[in-house]
């Protein structure tokens, strides 16, 4: 399949461990944030977003974890899976202005 | 209810074509945003288009334009094709670009020989 990126940070997780990964976005006035999984030779996979006013927002297996603050962005994945394996992105938007992608972090899943 | 589609998967051109990229965004979208995929820069934002008017516009040459149809239909079209815009080109819905979810189309593999 396609290379996402050459040279992203990598994050190696055994399998049925819990995964952090984690994003600082640039612009203190966005107000949505995503969070995406990319697998090789696909888009970009929609997994959970995020609105300004919360903390944290809490899926399928997921969580995601907003600190305005310091400006950062993480996505907790409980009892990760081979399936799980990916780049991860994180995604900031300020109204109706585009989503700003981070560089992207890849996710390999040790079984 | 179907994803956003994007055709055609793979193109092969060659240096100074054209090509011409289409989405269809899921139904009841009016929001379509296009980006170039590169290992080395990432994901970056060409244009979004909602209502069939351009709405936002990324840092890219004027060889890149798109387009959106009264359906929301969207396609972009790159002219003078330079070694460069060999790219994975994708293409998000929403339903109004504003806050809400977008899903993304598999993308069109451009190869620009």
């Amino acid at each position: 399949g396609e290379s996402v990126g050459l040279h992203l940070p990598t994050l190696s997780v055994q399998e049925g461990d819990n995964s952090i990964i984690n994003c600082a976005y640039s612009n203190s006035a966005s107000d949505y944030f995503i969070w995406y999984k990319q697998e090789s030779g696909k888009g970009p996979q929609f997994i959970i977003d995020i609105r300004s006013n919360m903390d944290k927002r809490q899926g399928q297996r997921v969580t995601v974890l907003l600190n305005k603050t310091v400006k950062h962005l993480s996505l907790q994945i409980a009892a990760t899976q081979p399936g799980d394996s990916a780049v991860y992105f994180c995604a900031e938007k300020e109204g109706n202005t585009p989503l700003v992608f981070g560089k992207g972090t890849r996710l390999s899943v040790i079984a | 209810k179907a994803g956003v589609t994007q055709t055609p998967r793979y193109l092969i051109k060659t240096r100074g074509q054209q090509v011409t990229l289409s989405c269809s965004p899921i139904s009841g979208h009016r929001s379509v945003s296009w980006y170039q995929q590169t290992p080395g820069q990432g994901l970056q934002f060409l244009f979004e288009y909602f209502s069939e008017t351009q709405r936002n516009k990324g840092n890219f040459p004027g060889r890149f334009s798109g387009r959106q149809f009264s359906n929301s239909r969207s396609e972009m079209n790159v002219s003078t094709l330079e070694l460069g815009d060999s790219a994975l080109y994708l293409c998000a819905s929403s339903l109004d670009g504003s806050g809400t979810e977008a899903f993304f189309g598999q993308g069109t593999r451009l190869t620009v020989v």
